[in-house]
């Protein structure tokens, strides 16, 4: 009965260092999003995937920022050439899809990222 | 661009009092509406939801939200609030037809004091 789970929660990198940080989404859901939280802001939006297919990756700041879900369970984020305004808590979810209804989408508790 | 606008980023009341906290939406389609609530040093988790039907949506913990098409907005509601309920609380909005992308409000942080 795990939730979605993030690894690792706390990441600091040195500017210009690469990232990935992981998310595990519940078992049998095929939707999967990241977000990305600045300080005192709400979440924004970066990418989804329904299964493997990357459907939208509009929020996506920079081409640094590489998502993958090559076997349509576990996902990777990745920040290339980290910079200190990629600092953010990144947030990773998951739903289960039923392909003309919305339904919720639960949440990892985050990977908080800083960049020195 | 679609937007969230929650009108209060800081609440402060004292146990028993009521809250209200607002939030408008920018978007001329059908809409589904949330408001999830991040408790200290937890994840965001949905507090309630409004996709069709009543427009008084119930949700968990005595909250409730009330949709109001014509004036945009989902107004979240708690006639008595507790200690317990001290968290941040962020209003999202999905537009319907698709897959269930949400855009938050920048979040409303509430603090209730004994």
């Amino acid at each position: 009965g795990a939730g979605v789970s993030q690894s690792p929660r706390y990441k600091v990198a040195k500017r210009g260092q690469d990232v990935a940080l992981r998310c595990d989404p519940i078992s049998g859901h095929v939707s999967l999003f990241w977000y990305q939280q600045a300080l005192g802001q709400g979440p924004e939006f970066l990418t989804y995937f329904q299964n493997e297919a990357q459907l939208d990756k509009s929020g996506l700041p920079s081409d640094r920022f590489f998502a993958e879900r090559p076997e349509g369970s576990v996902s990777t984020l990745k920040i290339q050439r980290t910079q200190q305004e990629d600092s953010a808590v990144y947030l990773c979810a998951s739903s289960f899809f039923t392909g003309h209804l919305n339904t919720e989408a639960f949440f990892g508790q985050g990977t908080r990222l800083t960049v020195v | 661009a679609q937007s969230v606008s929650q009108h209060n980023h800081h609440v402060i009341l004292s146990e028993a009092a009521s809250l209200e906290l607002g939030c408008n939406y920018s978007y001329g389609g059908t809409v589904n509406l949330f408001w999830y609530v991040q408790y200290p040093g937890q994840h965001l988790q949905l507090l309630l939801k409004y996709f069709s039907g009543d427009p008084l949506v119930k949700g968990i913990k005595g909250f409730e939200a009330e949709f109001i098409k014509s004036k945009f907005s989902f107004n979240l509601r708690k006639p008595s609030v507790q200690w317990s309920d001290t968290a941040e609380y962020f209003c999202a909005v999905n537009p319907s037809g698709g897959y269930n992308k949400l855009i938050f409000g920048a979040g409303t942080r509430l603090a209730v004091h004994p």
